[in-house]
């Protein structure tokens, strides 16, 4: 997707260990997001970021935490990987708070499988 | 709750039919209502938006429609290919309290979209 760019793209880890994704923007905008996507779920928000330094939880932030040091880098860790955080991962980002208009955009999602 | 959710999870069409994806939310604040579109191993992409203040929007071969009164938004897509194969999600904006700019969009779980040739 032009602008955003998740990596890695998949990724399998064990069980314990501490995951670190990376998103990157070229678009200087200012909000971020995280979301999990899963099967019966839909989208679920983890962690967003509305300027540097600036995160705050979303609905399922039990065991990941984030940092944002720079405008275009958005981090989300998972702390200590566990089989419940096998999903897909998708970065999206937005210019307005509210996502209006033209809502967010989103990356290609990075595939994390906890064995 | 704050749930936006979906009346069909699938629907399959003859390739140059009309489509219509429905889909139902629950909370009367929402004030800003968005479409995507996710091809398989892809993510979600932006189809079309609506501001609460409107109740039709078209774009190409595709028109939003929202209903306040009764909760409920829906997506057309007309002469639908093959290639608009994929999985639709409706998501709504609520603006939260105390002048934050932002929102929370929320997602519906999406509707498989299968268009046969």
């Amino acid at each position: 997707d032009a602008g955003i760019t998740q990596s890695p793209r998949h990724k399998v880890t064990e069980t314990g260990t501490p995951v670190t994704l990376r998103c990157h923007q070229t678009e200087n905008h200012r909000y971020m997001y995280w979301y999990r996507q899963d099967p019966g779920h839909g989208l679920r928000l983890i962690h967003y970021s509305y300027g540097v330094k600036d995160t705050d939880k979303g609905e399922v932030s039990d065991g990941y935490s984030v940092s944002r040091s720079k405008t275009e880098d958005f981090l989300l860790t998972l702390e200590s990987a566990t089989s419940s955080q096998t999903s897909v991962y998708f970065c999206a980002i937005s210019e307005s708070g509210t996502g209006a208009p033209g809502g967010y955009t989103f990356g290609s999602g990075t595939r994390l499988t906890v064995v | 709750g704050e749930s936006v959710g979906l009346h069909l999870p699938t629907l399959s069409v003859q390739e140059g039919d009309n489509s219509i994806i429905n889909c139902a939310y629950s909370n009367s604040a929402s004030d800003y209502f968005i479409w995507y579109k996710q091809e398989s191993g892809k993510g979600p992409q932006f189809i079309i938006d609506i501001r609460s203040n409107m109740d039709k929007r078209q774009g190409q071969r595709v028109t939003v429609l929202l209903n306040k009164t009764v909760k409920h938004l829906s997506l057309q897509i007309a002469a639908t290919q093959p290639g608009d194969s994929a999985v639709y999600f409706c998501a709504e904006n609520f603006p939260l309290t105390g002048g934050t700019s932002y929102g929370k969009l929320t997602f519906g779980q999406g509707t498989i979209l299968t268009v046969h040739p």
